[in-house]
């Protein structure tokens, strides 16, 4: 969907540890997101990104930072892992931003925090 | 900032039947309203979408009904068939914003 690769798929990593998930597009969309996705709460906004260099929080941001260096990449980090942070992990891209174009995602990453 | 509230949480109805699942939105400003579909496992995938210009759309057995008065929006679904069977997110965005989710309803379809 909209050449959007996520990687890795799955990881298991231990707590207090650095995680970093990677998120690919081809599509040349200026807006990209980072999800994650926990039963009851369905898909809360961790990070945004508006363009190269320009990122935002959305409404679950601790614990997390990203970046953006080119348009085509956006990088989430775990900066110390914790068990809370185990989830499903979703990229997203539209074209032209919230009101304007859909969102569409990758496949997910599921990170599990031990 | 918006509060996207869905309903119900679980859904099930037996094939054939029409299913309707409801959102409510609190952002008089949102103005793009699309629906997900997302099978087990999967990532989320746009259904339909719809716009605060317009009242309705359809798309074979789906459709969105939009009321901006009563600020809410639903999902239509005919004719349901077994592999409809899947958790349906509503969501709402407005220009240059954050795009806000539902908590998702889960729909089985019964053979």
């Amino acid at each position: 969907d909209a050449g959007i690769t996520q990687s890795p798929r799955h990881k298991v990593t231990e707590t207090g540890t650095p995680v970093t998930l990677r998120c690919h597009q081809t599509e040349n969309h200026r807006y990209m997101y980072w999800y994650r996705q926990d039963p009851g709460h369905g898909l809360r906004l961790i990070h945004y990104s508006y363009g190269v260099k320009d990122t935002d929080k959305g409404e679950v941001s601790d614990g997390y930072s990203v970046s953006r260096s080119k348009t085509e990449d956006f990088l989430l980090t775990l900066e110390s892992a914790t068990s809370s942070q185990t989830s499903v992990y979703f990229c997203a891209t539209t074209a032209q931003g919230g009101g304007n174009s859909p969102l569409h995602f990758g496949n997910g990453t599921r990170l599990t925090v031990t | 900032g918006e509060n996207v509230e869905q309903h119900p949480s679980t859904l099930s109805v037996q094939e054939g039947d029409s299913a309707v699942i409801k959102c409510t939105y609190s952002d008089s400003a949102s103005n793009y309203f699309p629906w997900y579909k997302q099978e087990l496992g999967k990532r989320p995938q746009l259904i339909i979408d719809i716009r605060s210009n317009v009242g309705e759309k359809k798309d074979q057995r789906i459709a969105v009904t939009l009321n901006k008065t009563a600020k809410h929006f639903s999902l239509h679904i005919t004719e349901t068939q077994p592999e409809d069977s899947a958790v349906y997110f509503c969501a709402a965005s407005r220009t240059g914003n954050q795009f806000y989710f539902g908590t998702g309803t889960s729909l089985t379809v019964i053979p």
